[in-house]
């Protein structure tokens, strides 16, 4: 199985900081990765598709990068909605595999 | 709207066994391969199996946790989804999402039901 590490677990962070987030695939993913956002008692919503795609409808301030075994995740100016659980996804090869998570949470 | 409804959660014992059903509407099921998600209480999110549409033959596939324990279903004409869990383990109590995989270029999960909470205790 494709091992997903994801770092940091956690982190504190002030409205207005930038964020990054990293996830290390065991073995090169090219770029089937996806990125999501769990808000406490909600379901995951997905950011990101193919390393780098917007999803339709989330604020540009997210982006993301790579591709093969290092992408990350990254919030240009951290709003007071953006505190959350971030996830991500691998589906280059079965079975899909997520990462830890990072919550993010309000310094 | 993309609709996705979980049931037949509940309480069941080490041991035993417990088949969820997922709704789907609001979009041509037979096109998409269909996916459990579940996350144990206070943890994270981890991919139980996949049910892939016609075009890719109907086939599963499972995470290493339930592989052997798990059975994966659907049914287009009554546009479900199912889960058959047998075996059950502590470690499977979790909520238990319904999630649409787009159809088209490979792409993660795009829609999620509420999900349904399974509690295996004695």
């Amino acid at each position: 199985d494709i091992q997903m590490t994801q770092s940091p677990s956690a982190m504190s962070a002030s409205v207005g900081d930038r964020v990054t987030i990293t996830c290390r695939a065991s073995q090169g993913i090219s770029n089937y990765l996806g990125w999501f956002q769990q808000k406490p008692g909600q379901v995951p919503k997905r950011l990101i598709y193919a390393a780098s795609t917007l999803q339709s409808g989330v604020p540009s301030r997210f982006s993301g990068s790579g591709s093969g075994t290092e992408f990350t995740l990254t919030i240009s100016s951290l709003q007071p909605e953006d505190f959350a659980t971030y996830y991500c996804l691998q589906h280059n090869s079965f079975p899909l595999t997520f990462g830890g998570g990072t919550r993010v949470e309000i310094k | 709207e993309v609709q996705l409804v979980e049931s037949g959660g509940g309480l069941v014992q080490p041991g035993g066994s417990l088949r969820l059903s997922c709704a789907a509407s609001g979009f041509t099921f037979s096109d998409h391969a269909m996916d459990w998600v579940r996350q144990a209480p206070g943890k994270g999110l981890e991919w139980v199996g996949r049910a892939t549409h016609k075009t890719h033959g109907y086939t599963t596939e499972y995470a290493t946790s339930v592989r052997g324990r798990f059975t994966i279903s659907r049914d287009d004409s009554k546009n479900s989804l199912y889960l058959q869990m047998d075996s059950l383990k502590s470690e499977d109590t979790a909520v238990y999402y319904c999630t649409r995989v787009p159809s088209g270029p490979r792409a993660p999960i795009d829609s999620w039901g509420q999900g349904t909470l399974v509690t295996v205790s004695p």
